[in-house]
């Protein structure tokens, strides 16, 4: 059972189009992190969400977790070629069982045209 | 290096042989975690190890899974008498500290002829 749906899956932009990636999830987690992964390479961590509400900004990315702590969302402004990659949400918890091992959204597919 | 190294970063072997893999985790850092990702099932966690604590192995998806830990640092992931459903990116990443940001090597691309 996948308990971190991410959408869209896949997602092909022009250069310079905002774009938003959405995980959802019925479960409540701890915390909340945002991965990029690029071909041949391990994810690399972008950010971690805490608080139910909390944004955080990383240059033209933008970050959310929601008010409840089920869902988050990545807004990309200006998409650059640069940003092309897979990009996944993963969650701790949601049970205190579950220690720091982290659960991974199905991901999203990005692919900037310049 | 400064980052988790895994080795070796390509495996190809036959169904039925044993494989085994390599975690070389940041130095200090006290976690280390076992994922595994595949085209069918995403990233999935594997085994966890923290300090000398005993591991949380529930996710490791059968008893031909197996790893450990040698003093607190490198970790060896083995899989005995492997099979097709086998072939996956495995990934090993470290933390610090429990709770802390993992931080993920490049994997060992495995595939079962």
């Amino acid at each position: 059972t996948q308990l971190l749906e991410q959408s869209p899956q896949f997602l092909s932009i022009q250069e310079g189009e905002n774009l938003t990636v959405y995980c959802n999830s019925s479960s409540v987690f701890s915390s909340l992190q945002w991965y990029r992964q690029e071909p041949g390479e391990g994810p690399v961590l972008l950010v971690t969400v805490v608080t139910g509400g909390e944004v955080k900004k990383l240059k033209r990315l933008t970050f959310q977790f929601g008010d409840a702590r089920k869902d988050s969302s990545l807004h990309i402004t200006a998409a650059q070629p640069g940003d092309t990659g897979l990009y996944l949400c993963a969650g701790t918890g949601p049970k205190k069982s579950s220690g720091d091992k982290l659960t991974f959204g199905t991901g999203t597919r990005l692919a900037v045209r310049p | 290096g400064a980052g988790v190294s895994q080795s070796p970063s390509n495996k190809v072997t036959e169904k039925g042989k044993d494989v085994e893999l390599r975690c070389d985790p940041i130095s200090g850092h006290t976690a280390l975690y076992w994922y595994r990702q595949s085209l069918g099932q995403g990233l999935e966690f594997l085994i966890y190890f923290q300090g000398n604590s005993a591991p949380d192995k529930s996710g490791l998806p059968s008893d031909r899974f197996s790893a450990e830990r040698t003093g607190g640092s490198v970790s060896t992931l083995t899989i005995q008498r492997t099979q097709q459903e086998d072939s996956a990116v495995y990934l090993c990443a470290s933390s610090l500290i429990r709770g802390q940001p993992q931080h993920f090597g490049d994997g060992t691309r495995l595939s079962i002829l």
